[in-house]
């Protein structure tokens, strides 16, 4: 079975602050991807990092940075020194890699609230 | 830069009602999705496709068809809306996998679909 929890629904913080959205995941195979996409107001998501299971290097671009842990099935995003344009609700993926592509499942996302 | 292309952004439709939502992608992509998304539930696949008329069954394909007549284009179609498909819709494309790594999907803006 495949499965992500991103248990915090909702999250608010003041500009400038840092925060961390959890995810955590549950899959029987040895090989899958972990994906996380931003999804703002207008509705599109938009693409943010993929990581392969054989990648545990933790990545950083800018403010944003993913915490990678094979052996607690988690995959945690934090955004450094947030911005009022960070505010969205984030989505945590799971792929497994038998398909040619992305069959994605999904979390239930969590929404982070940047108050200026 | 890659684009997909929902037909509509919003759409109130009354109960039995046979609706169509359209997607267009401009890469070439072969494989293409629709995802239903849901408050607390995340985006759950109800039905994708991997070439010109081959489709297949997502997680949640009840009371839902689909049609790719042609590569750019994938149509969700509801035979008879109920209120319980009252939801935003997601459609998205990727391409097959390069150099033996999944890439990421693409995804339009999304339809809000209201049935009455």
């Amino acid at each position: 079975a495949q499965k992500v929890t991103q248990a915090q629904t909702e999250i608010s913080v003041v500009e400038k602050e840092d925060v961390t959205l959890d995810c955590v995941y549950e899959t029987r195979d040895t090989t899958y991807y972990l994906f996380w996409y931003k999804q703002p107001p207008s509705g599109e998501l938009v693409f943010l990092i993929r990581r392969n299971s054989f990648d545990e290097q933790n990545e950083i671009s800018g403010r944003y940075s993913w915490n990678f842990q094979k052996s607690t099935s988690s995959f945690n995003f934090t955004i450094t020194a947030s911005q009022v344009v960070d505010s969205a609700v984030y989505f945590c993926a799971l792929a497994p890699s038998l398909y040619n592509f992305n069959k994605f499942y999904f979390g239930s996302g969590t929404k982070l609230n940047v108050k200026p | 830069d890659v684009k997909v292309t929902q037909s509509s952004r919003y759409l109130v439709k009354r109960t039995g009602e046979k609706v169509f939502l359209e997607c267009v992608q401009d890469m070439d992509h072969e494989n293409m999705f629709w995802y239903r998304q849901d408050p607390g539930l995340g985006l759950r696949l109800i039905y994708f496709s991997y070439d010109v008329k081959m489709k297949e069954k997502g997680d949640i394909p009840e009371g839902y068809s689909v049609s790719r007549e042609k590569k750019e284009r994938f149509s969700l179609i509801l035979e008879s809306a109920s209120t319980n498909q009252t939801s935003m819709y997601l459609c998205a494309s990727s391409p097959e996998r390069w150099r033996g790594w999944n890439t990421e999907a693409f995804f339009g803006q999304g339809t809000r679909l209201t049935v009455v």
